[in-house]
């Protein structure tokens, strides 16, 4: 079945960076982007951005820009997310999805909490 | 860039309707595609209506979707509820540059 399957959860320092990944299968990974969604505690989704994996281009949301970098590794079908200069305000659940059509997000991981603490 | 809107909560009874409506500021809400989550306590975001309204395979019939271009506005109704349909449920758009996703609202069925 179509699944994606993120890493375990991370613990950093203010300051440092923290990288992600989503490993797809069941389908053909080049195929459909990937977006990265991220919620931290007891608020909404926040989309951050998505990566092509057939040409690697990328697309992040503005506030994110400068600080997070999506890329891929088409030989083991795996998306990745690296954040730098990690602040308390990014612990939170990171998300991995599919777009199954334009703007449809399906399948979703099963998210990645990313805990920063001095 | 645009921003969707969400009341923060509602509630209602098993058995009831409930309407939850999602509101787009700069542009259209036609003019891109509308998705539904439901995202249950501790879990991820799953599909409850997807392109404004069509349901994914196992997603019964009480779920349904709209738009409404004189509001600027989606909605998502369920319809004969029940105490599993407790959740949160955020609404998904996107235009040419960004996806944006509502606040969410947070049912509780009581």
């Amino acid at each position: 079945q179509v699944q994606v399957v993120q890493s375990g959860a991370e613990v950093k320092k203010p300051g440092a960076s923290v990288k992600v990944s989503c490993k797809a299968s069941g389908y053909t990974f080049s195929g459909y982007y990937i977006h990265w969604v991220r919620q931290a505690p007891g608020q909404g989704l926040e989309w951050m951005g998505w990566i092509n994996p057939n040409s690697g281009g990328t697309n992040y949301a503005q506030r994110f820009q400068g600080r997070v970098t999506m890329t891929r590794d088409t030989s083991i079908n795996t998306a990745y997310m690296e954040l730098t200069r990690l602040r308390s305000d990014d612990t939170a659940v990171y998300y991995c999805a599919r777009d199954r059509t334009i703007g449809w997000f399906a399948p979703w991981g099963q998210g990645t909490l990313v805990t920063v603490s001095s | 860039n645009f921003m969707l809107t969400q009341a923060h909560s509602v509630s209602e009874s098993p058995g009831k309707t409930v309407t939850i409506s999602c509101t787009r500021s700069g542009g259209s809400i036609a003019s891109n595609y509308v998705q539904w989550y439901q995202q249950r306590p501790g879990s991820f975001p799953t599909t409850v209506i997807y392109e404004n309204n069509q349901r994914p395979s196992g997603v019964p019939d009480r779920f349904s979707g709209s738009i409404d271009s004189s509001s600027n506005s989606a909605s998502l109704t369920i319809s004969g509820l029940k105490t599993e349909d407790e959740a949160d449920y955020y609404c998904q758009s996107f235009d040419s540059s960004s996806h944006v996703f509502g606040g969410g609202t947070r049912l509780t069925v009581l």
